[in-house]
């Protein structure tokens, strides 16, 4: 089953901060973060595996609840380039996109 | 890196004929690889894993028969649809998989459109 990414979409001013959740209903060994822009293929952000740390830079980090089987994305101090639909991809043997959260950044 | 090319980015066929896409990985070996179907506004969906030498295995709902993969070598494979209808129309994305603990890297997407 797919995994559901909650906000569906959100609008925000350049500067502002955002989170992005995926919540899976099945047991999840790691979670892989992509970006999307239109009409191209999705971009590797980072990947987060069970047990590990929470990844990321500066602005673009993620965190990795395995009990709960969640998974967060926070982008801080957004930028223009942030714009996009972000999916979370859960690895069971194969990777299984989430429903997609579409982020736009306004000036 | 780990570059994944896709050929071609778009093509344009007629209802009735069969269209090939290749998915080549340029700088590595790919245990194995995926193909993808996106419908706009929509997630990326699985339709087949793809191991060189094996039979791909289809994800359900997936017809084997209409969408034909060959994965010939480590670094190419190729997604053949058969008699495309224009509900066929959609982004056609492969990814490679380098190693198991890494994530899969994408090309760049085949837009298909059938008139």
């Amino acid at each position: 089953q797919q995994p559901v990414q909650s906000p569906q979409a959100v609008i925000l001013r350049e500067g502002e901060d955002a989170v992005i959740n995926c919540s899976s209903s099945k047991a999840l060994y790691s979670v892989h973060w992509y970006r999307q822009k239109h009409g191209e293929a999705p971009v590797f952000l980072m990947i987060l595996l069970k047990g590990g740390e929470q990844k990321g830079h500066e602005k673009i980090s993620a965190s990795f609840n395995e009990k709960k089987q969640q998974s967060s994305l926070y982008l801080t101090a957004s930028q223009l380039s942030y714009s996009g639909t972000y999916f979370c991809g859960t690895e069971l043997g194969k990777l299984t996109f989430g429903t997609g959260t579409r982020l736009t950044i306004i000036p | 890196g780990a570059v994944v090319s896709q050929h071609p980015s778009w093509v344009i066929c007629k209802s009735g004929t069969s269209v090939k896409i290749e998915c080549r990985s340029l700088d590595f070996q790919a245990t194995t690889m995926f193909w993808y179907r996106q419908f706009p506004k929509q997630s990326l969906m699985l339709m087949a894993t793809s191991n060189e030498g094996s039979k791909a295995t289809y994800e359900q709902g997936v017809e084997k028969d209409k969408f034909l993969i060959n994965h010939a070598s480590l670094t190419l494979s190729t997604l053949t649809v058969t008699s495309a209808h224009p509900e066929d129309s959609s982004f056609y994305i492969c990814s490679a998989l380098r190693d198991r603990r890494e994530t899969q890297y994408f090309g760049p997407g085949t837009r298909l459109l059938v008139l």
